[in-house]
């Protein structure tokens, strides 16, 4: 499976702490995707971020990419209540033409206040 | 909101019985994709679209069909239902950029559940 593994899978801080979340993957990616999903709704994205880069931010987010390693990290800065819910790491890949994302089984943050 | 939306919402079925899920989206965009979620397992590709009639399977097909007759309409069925097919099925669209693999978007989810 090419599936990604995601580390931890849960993850409790206190309001205003810093959140750090690791994915690894076992193939080559085109690139690697972090989502988020609130209890009960589906997935939104956060950021992208392809093969060739190594780092990204986004507001509050920070993410890295080591291809090397395969693997990656989330960082969330600042933490609020509004934060908790589950984070998926998702590798892109290409296959005979056709574009897919796998998902790794997700870390679920809880932000106490 | 990306204009995606499914049918039902949530549905109670018994084992054996043909079950069909809909997603719909209003901006023609030509990639759409079924999967499922299940503890443990993260989501799961079922199957993808690339365009209206062209369909490929995901990583979990087996006991599951699409179809897809119209750009704004992604079918998924379960011919026969088991109790190993409960689980939340998501939709999502992804834009057409050409070769670059870009953001997907999600619909709001449907929760089967198979008696």
């Amino acid at each position: 499976s090419q599936q990604g593994e995601e580390d931890p899978q849960a993850l409790s801080i206190q309001e205003g702490e810093n959140a750090t979340m690791n994915c690894s993957y076992k193939t080559s990616i085109n690139n690697l995707q972090w989502y988020r999903q609130n209890s009960g709704r589906g997935l939104v994205h956060l950021i992208l971020i392809r093969s060739n880069e190594r780092e990204k931010h986004s507001g509050r987010l920070r993410v890295t990419l080591d291809t090397s390693k395969k693997s990656s990290s989330l960082l969330i800065t600042a933490s609020r209540a509004a934060d908790t819910a589950s984070y998926f790491c998702a590798t892109a890949h290409s296959q005979g033409g056709a574009q897919k994302l796998v998902f790794g089984q997700g870390t679920r943050l809880t932000i106490n206040p | 909101d990306a204009g995606i939306t499914q049918s039902p919402r949530h549905k109670v079925t018994e084992t054996g019985t043909p079950v069909t899920l809909r997603c719909h989206q209003t901006e023609n965009h030509r990639y759409m994709y079924w999967y499922r979620q299940d503890p443990g397992h993260g989501l799961r590709l079922i199957h993808y679209s690339y365009g209206v009639k062209d369909t490929d399977k995901g990583e979990v097909s087996d006991g599951y069909s699409v179809s897809r007759s119209k750009t704004e309409d992604f079918l998924l069925t379960l011919e026969s239902a088991t109790s190993s097919q409960t689980s939340v099925y998501f939709c999502a669209i992804r834009e057409d950029r050409g070769l670059f693999i870009d953001e997907q978007f999600f619909g709001p989810g449907t929760r089967l559940t198979v008696l």
